[in-house]
């Protein structure tokens, strides 16, 4: 079956743009996270959602970012007035389980963000 | 604060040697551990994880990890590297109902 999906999977962006980022999870998953990856570094965590409920929104680094996941399926990150420390590959992943941090998670081809 | 460290930035083994990755955490209650590899140009992929039970877990591909209460540790093992193991490994751990937590990654190098 297809797995999650993340468009576009690369975006260019001049400093002070707002930038969205898609995520399409696995059909039917319940968890779905948000994660930031800088270069050479391990994902970041940014936010969780259970459903359409957004669980936990500790990991994102200013109020300029925003989840979005409003029907409990596809989810929207948006950035807005991107900085160049925004510049990241921004990973989402889905979990088809309640318990997320439990569970092993199936990750997208992530978004490269790149803000000039 | 939960913590996830894997020293070693890359590791080289011969082709048909047996590999190590390591990996140590430091989680509060109990932990759930998870090693992802990440190969080049594609997102991360699940291997195996711990949740309660064997310290010896059984993964994807062949590899294995080793959960030790003791030294806070949950390395990643294989009998024997392939050429096509060379990829980032990723550890990732929560603690109870936590986010996730990933290291840094480790880049393995399986030479022939």
């Amino acid at each position: 079956g297809a797995g999650v999906s993340q468009s576009p999977r690369y975006k260019v962006a001049k400093r002070g743009q707002d930038v969205a980022l898609r995520c399409d999870p696995i059909s039917g998953h319940v968890s779905l996270f948000w994660y930031q990856q800088a270069l050479g570094q391990g994902p970041e965590f940014l936010t969780y959602f259970q459903n359409e409920a957004q669980l936990d929104k500790s990991g994102l680094p200013s109020d300029r970012f925003f989840a979005e996941r409003p029907e409990g399926s596809v989810s929207t990150l948006k950035i807005q007035r991107t900085q160049q420390e925004d510049s990241a590959v921004y990973l989402c992943a889905s979990s088809p389980k309640r318990e997320g941090p439990y569970n092993e998670q199936f990750f997208g081809p992530g978004t490269r963000l790149t803000v000039l | 604060a939960q913590s996830v460290a894997q020293p070693e930035d890359q590791v080289n083994v011969a082709e048909g040697n047996p590999l190590t990755v390591k990996c140590t955490y430091s989680v509060s209650g109990n932990p759930y551990l998870f090693w992802y590899v990440q190969y080049p140009n594609r997102g991360l992929q699940f291997l195996l994880k711990y949740i309660t039970g064997d310290n010896l877990v059984k993964g994807s591909y062949g590899f294995e990890a080793e959960f030790n209460k003791s030294q806070t540790s949950f390395h990643l093992k294989k009998p024997s590297a392939l050429v096509s193991d060379s990829a980032l490994y990723f550890c990732a751990g929560s603690g109870g109902y936590q986010k996730v937590t990933f290291g840094t990654g480790t880049k393995l190098q399986v030479i022939p």
